[in-house]
């Protein structure tokens, strides 16, 4: 079964410091997201990403966070300049079309900022 | 805007006996309407979906969910509960499928008995 994979499980860094996650969303998909969980909140949106742009952002993603899609496999959250409030699970989805109504989800990374 | 409501943080039941996880949505557009379930350390996994048809919606491991449009409600249920269903209950939002992002409830832990 297709699934979207997410490297690396977990990641710590020190405040200040790049970090770059990775997903490989499933293969004939269009359409991708990164969300992100503070320990014991509720799942958020960050950006999502078509045809190679942004196409939705939310206001937690500001000038620190970027995304791209480098190879046409890869989908890329990069942080610039970590906060130790960045600390959270990331998670990557990816879905089909615009018709498609699922999202399908990695199993995320958690970021530690110490 | 779109918004989800999820009543209870922490649902506990015993084994066997029914569960109701509840959750109210707010969308000024007809939504279309998901139950995400999250074992520990894993990431999110699609329990069913509403999206315009049939109003009882039918997932995996057993649990269905009605879409009451009178009610703005969507509460996801299951006959008889079994230890493995201990895991957090997302409920989320969208305006349509495909490209377009999730807006989650807070989440609702489920706790099983014996």
């Amino acid at each position: 079964e297709p699934e979207v994979t997410q490297t690396p499980s977990h990641q710590v860094t020190q405040m200040g410091q790049e970090v770059i996650l990775r997903c490989v969303p499933i293969s004939n998909h269009l359409y991708f997201y990164w969300y992100r969980q503070i320990l014991g909140q509720k799942v958020e949106f960050l950006v999502s990403f078509y045809n190679n742009e942004i196409s939705e952002k939310s206001e937690i993603f500001d000038d620190q966070f970027s995304v791209e899609r480098p190879d046409g496999s890869n989908f890329t959250l990069k942080i610039r300049s970590t906060k130790l409030e960045d600390s959270a699970m990331y998670f990557c989805a990816s879905s089909a079309s615009r018709g498609s109504t699922e999202a399908f989800f990695g199993q995320g990374t958690r970021l530690t900022v110490v | 805007a779109q918004s989800v409501t999820q009543l209870g943080s922490h649902v506990s039941v015993s084994e066997g006996a029914l569960v109701l996880l509840r959750c109210n949505y707010s969308s000024s557009v007809p939504p279309y309407l998901f139950w995400y379930v999250q074992y520990p350390n894993q990431g999110l996994q699609l329990l069913l979906k509403y999206t315009s048809a049939a109003t009882l919606v039918k997932g995996i491991n057993g649990f269905e969910a009605e879409f009451k449009k009178s009610e703005t409600s969507f509460h996801l249920t299951k006959p008889s509960a079994h230890m493995s269903d201990a895991a957090e209950y997302f409920c989320a939002v969208s305006r349509t499928g495909g490209g377009n992002k999730l807006t989650f409830g807070t989440g609702t832990q489920l706790k099983v008995e014996l």
